[in-house]
């Protein structure tokens, strides 16, 4: 069965600092690994997706992630973090982009000055 | 283009109530899915279609809930009668076959209280 696992619910840096948000999968096939981002009271926003190909990619407002199929993961990161990146973030797997998309429970962000 | 819309953005109701979410799909997009999130479980999907038929319903929780996609343009989720653990936010996705790399896109979601 598939899964994904947010090992963090809650993580808090310094605006500036880098940050690294994990995410583990199990998935039985090549995996299609998306990062979404969900600001308060908002709905969710695609960062970024991986299917094949170079395993580092790259996403929208700065960040990047890294696929590691001998790890089972698909790490989010961004080199210099800004206040307006606090939210929520999710990671989801699935066989493709037009197939149900199986989540993680996310990793609410928070900023400090 | 306008993005997914859904209607209401929030909804408050009493149990025993029938309560109707509505999703408006990107246009020329040919799959919608209906999703859940609470704080408990997560998003979760309850439903999606191909071409407005329905192609797995297993994420629905009970007879209570029922999802109708009558266009390419519109899209409802019907519960009734809703009970307070029904409490969640709603989204509704789409996304288009014909793109190499697919992706979902997201509506805003309605957020529905059950009292």
């Amino acid at each position: 069965a598939q899964s994904v696992t947010q090992p963090d619910i809650h993580i808090t840096v310094s605006e500036g600092a880098s940050l690294e948000l994990r995410c583990n999968y199990s998935y039985g096939a090549t995996p299609y690994l998306f990062w979404y981002v969900q600001s308060p009271g908002q709905g969710l926003q695609l960062l970024l997706k991986y299917f094949s190909g170079d395993t580092l990619v790259q996403g929208i407002k700065g960040f990047e992630a890294e696929f590691k199929r001998s790890q089972s993961s698909f790490n989010l990161r961004k080199p210099s973090v800004h206040w307006s990146d606090a939210a929520e973030y999710f990671c989801a797997v699935g066989p493709s982009g037009n197939t149900p998309l199986v989540f993680g429970k996310g990793t609410r962000l928070s900023v400090i000055a | 283009d306008a993005g997914v819309i859904q209607s209401p953005r929030h909804e408050v109701t009493e149990m025993g109530q029938e309560v109707t979410l509505r999703c408006k799909p990107i246009s020329g997009h040919d799959y919608l899915f209906w999703y859940r999130q609470t704080m408990m479980r997560g998003l979760e999907l309850l439903i999606y279609f191909n071409n407005n038929v329905p192609i797995d319903d297993s994420g629905m929780p009970e007879d209570r809930f029922s999802a109708k996609m009558p266009n390419a343009s519109f899209s409802t989720l019907k519960i009734q009668p809703s009970e307070p653990r029904d409490s969640a936010v709603y989204f509704c996705a789409s996304s288009v076959w014909d793109k190499p790399y697919s992706e979902q896109y997201f509506g805003p979601g309605t957020r529905l209280t059950v009292t």
